[in-house]
Formats: C-alpha cells, sequence, structure tokens
C-alpha cells in the first residue's frame, strides 16, 4: 500500500500570511501514460464532511478560491494557501488514488497566530 | 445537485454486524465509482472501500477485508456496506463517497452515519 506522510501535524499561520502543508507519498503516484500525479487535497471543518479542494495535484474544484494551490509531482506535494483567512482554519488530508487501494495523509490542523 | 444520505448507523456490540445505507440522488448512479471512508472519533480519515459502476471490481482495506462488504443496486440508486465481525476499533463515521468526473477522487460527500461498536 502507498503510506501518505502529511508534515507538519499542526500549524498556526497569521491572518494574511502564507500556509504551506506538505505531503510525501512512499512511491510515486505520477502515471507515466497521462503525465498526471494521483493526488487529491481536501478540507475538513469540524462536524462536517471533507471537502474537494485539489486534484490531479494542482487542479482546483469549481468555487474553491484561488488563493488555495497545490503543486508537487512523483512523490512530494504541497498545498499552499497564499493569504490564510479566518474561514480556512480546519484539518487538510491529501489522499493518493493512485491504483486500486486509495489512502490518506494524517492530516494537518491548520490554526491562526 | 448531487446528494448522498447515509443511513443505518447506531450502538452494536462487539462481534455483531450492521449493514449501513447511502442513497444517493442528482447524478447518474449507475455510471459512477463508489467509495466508504470512516473517521473514528478524533482521528484521520481512512478509505475503506471501493466498488466500480458496474460491480464487476471490488477493493478493501486490509483493516476491513474478509469482515466489511461492499455492494450496490443500480436500480435503487444505493450503495451499502455490510459490517461483520464489529470491532470497538470500528466506531467511527462512515461516510459515502462519489468519485469525480475525471478521475477517482473524491468528489462528493455524504453527512455520515455513526457508528458505534460497544458493549
Amino acid at each position: 500500500d502507498i503510506v501518505m506522510t502529511q508534515s507538519p501535524d499542526s500549524l498556526a499561520v497569521s491572518l494574511g500570511e502564507r500556509a504551506t502543508i506538505n505531503c510525501k507519498s512512499s512511491q510515486s503516484v505520477l502515471y507515466s501514460s497521462n503525465n498526471k500525479n494521483y493526488l487529491a487535497w481536501y478540507q475538513q471543518k469540524p462536524g462536517q464532511p471533507p471537502k474537494l479542494l485539489i486534484y490531479w495535484a494542482s487542479t482546483r474544484e469549481s468555487g474553491v478560491p484561488d488563493r488555495f494551490s497545490g503543486s508537487g509531482s512523483g512523490t512530494d506535494f504541497t498545498l499552499t494557501i497564499s493569504s490564510l483567512q479566518a474561514e480556512d482554519v480546519a484539518v487538510y488530508y491529501c489522499q493518493q488514488y493512485y491504483g486500486t487501494l486509495y489512502t490518506f495523509g494524517q492530516g494537518t490542523k491548520l490554526e491562526i497566530k | 445537485e448531487v446528494q448522498l444520505v447515509e443511513s443505518g448507523g447506531g450502538l452494536i456490540q462487539p462481534g455483531g454486524s450492521l449493514r449501513v445505507s447511502c442513497a444517493a440522488s442528482g447524478f447518474s448512479f449507475s455510471t459512477y465509482s463508489m467509495n466508504w471512508v470512516r473517521q473514528a472519533p478524533g482521528k484521520g480519515l481512512e478509505w475503506l472501500s471501493s466498488i466500480i459502476a458496474s460491480s464487476s471490481a471490488i477493493y478493501y482495506a486490509d483493516s476491513v477485508k474478509g469482515r466489511f462488504t461492499i455492494s450496490r443496486d443500480n436500480a435503487k440508486n444505493s450503495l451499502y456496506l455490510q459490517m461483520n465481525s464489529l470491532r470497538v476499533e470500528d466506531t467511527a463515521m462512515y461516510y459515502c463517497v462519489r468519485e469525480g468526473d475525471g478521475g477517482s477522487y473524491s468528489a462528493f460527500w455524504g453527512q455520515g452515519t455513526l457508528v458505534t461498536v460497544s458493549s
């Protein structure tokens, strides 16, 4: 199984500042035949189900603010929030959907400093 | 509008069985792969199982293989998870998840149904 490891486990950032969350996979999730990275990012607020933010590592889901961006390829990925807003306080998860067994990272809790 | 509504959760004793269901609407259910994902209280997300549109391919996480069975009824726009030999550590919110239009990312989530395994 592919193991997903996020860093850090928690993060405190000031309003208006940049927040960066990392995700590393134990093997590449880049499919060579279509050059796509099978990596998604989700946001989960308390008491709510997760919400899809980013798929194919860097494609923003419709309706997601453009301050959210995803980057990376192969085994190393990053979710960046360019200017943190109060409503961005949440837990963020990466997930690989390469192959047939999908796995999530352990989550990163983002708070306001 | 895509809607996924889970039901069937509740309190069950260790060793018992339970079936949770997911009623889907707002999309062509029979053309999408579906998944179950769970979240133990205060913990992270755990992908459990997926089933492709035709039910001809099914996959499970090692943690539930042999105990849980995913199935679907395309005529009823419904997804199911039969859970047997339940353990205390199976206590969690169980989410029904639909894949995306172009890939197997988790595009749409239900609100979840809570399963509590306790004596």
